[in-house]
């Protein structure tokens, strides 16, 4: 099973509203990063955040990590059409010799103008 | 400037077949990686090498073998091309534990 699952698994919102979207994940991690991809292209890398911290930033993003919860969110702020795509978390835990990045579902958001 | 670049972008072939997708990084990072996304299952880890002659296996590397003779290229071979390998397969690159820079993406069809 996967490592990272996204919630919700879409969602639709207005043009300047606020994206909330969570990740939770079963073991113990290194890291947990967020991606984006537009549909039909690679992934994007959006924002890393290490075990160690609770809150990042970066411009209209904010993004948390509870790891009691052992979840993440990602909010994006005031929403734009652009930001319509494909939003997935990724964890990076250690293996025996060496680590894993395991990527979860996937949370697809719409943006209306 | 290319980064990261994957060959062919698109290939349909037919069950049996051996298929080989290309992967080339021009940044000299020393972690490759190979996913596969399919619908529902988001990304799923295939192989992933830590640097040249060093190889380990992902979540599903059942059908696939990998080899990395050169740190800029990591080619993926499917031995024996199954329908359920149809899929979008995406190559990155990038340090240990930080940051994957994705390639474009290699949509492998298998009739």
């Amino acid at each position: 099973s996967q490592q990272g699952e996204e919630d919700p698994q879409a969602l639709s919102i207005q043009e300047g509203e606020n994206a909330t979207m969570n990740c939770s994940y079963k073991t113990s991690i290194n890291n947990l990063q967020w991606y984006r991809q537009n549909s039909g292209r690679g992934l994007v890398h959006l924002i890393l955040i290490r075990s160690n911290e609770r809150e990042k930033h970066s411009g209209r993003l904010r993004v948390t990590l509870d790891t009691s919860k052992k979840s993440s969110s990602l909010l994006i702020t005031a929403s734009r059409a652009a930001d319509t795509a494909s939003y997935f978390c990724a964890t990076d835990a250690s293996t025996t010799g060496g680590f894993k990045t395991i990527f979860g579902a996937g949370t697809r958001l719409f943006v209306k103008a | 400037d290319a980064g990261i670049t994957q060959s062919p972008r698109y290939k349909i072939t037919e069950t049996g077949r051996q298929v080989t997708l290309m992967c080339h990084q021009t940044w000299s990072h020393s972690y490759m990686f190979w996913y596969r996304q399919d619908l529902g299952h988001g990304l799923r880890l295939i192989y992933y090498s830590a640097a040249a002659d060093i190889t380990d296996k992902g979540e599903v590397p059942d059908g696939y073998v990998v080899s990395r003779s050169k740190t800029e290229n990591f080619p993926l071979t499917l031995e024996s091309a199954t329908r359920s390998q149809t899929s979008v397969y995406f190559c990155a690159t990038g340090a240990r534990e930080d940051t994957q820079y994705f390639g474009p993406g290699t949509r492998l069809t298998v009739l």
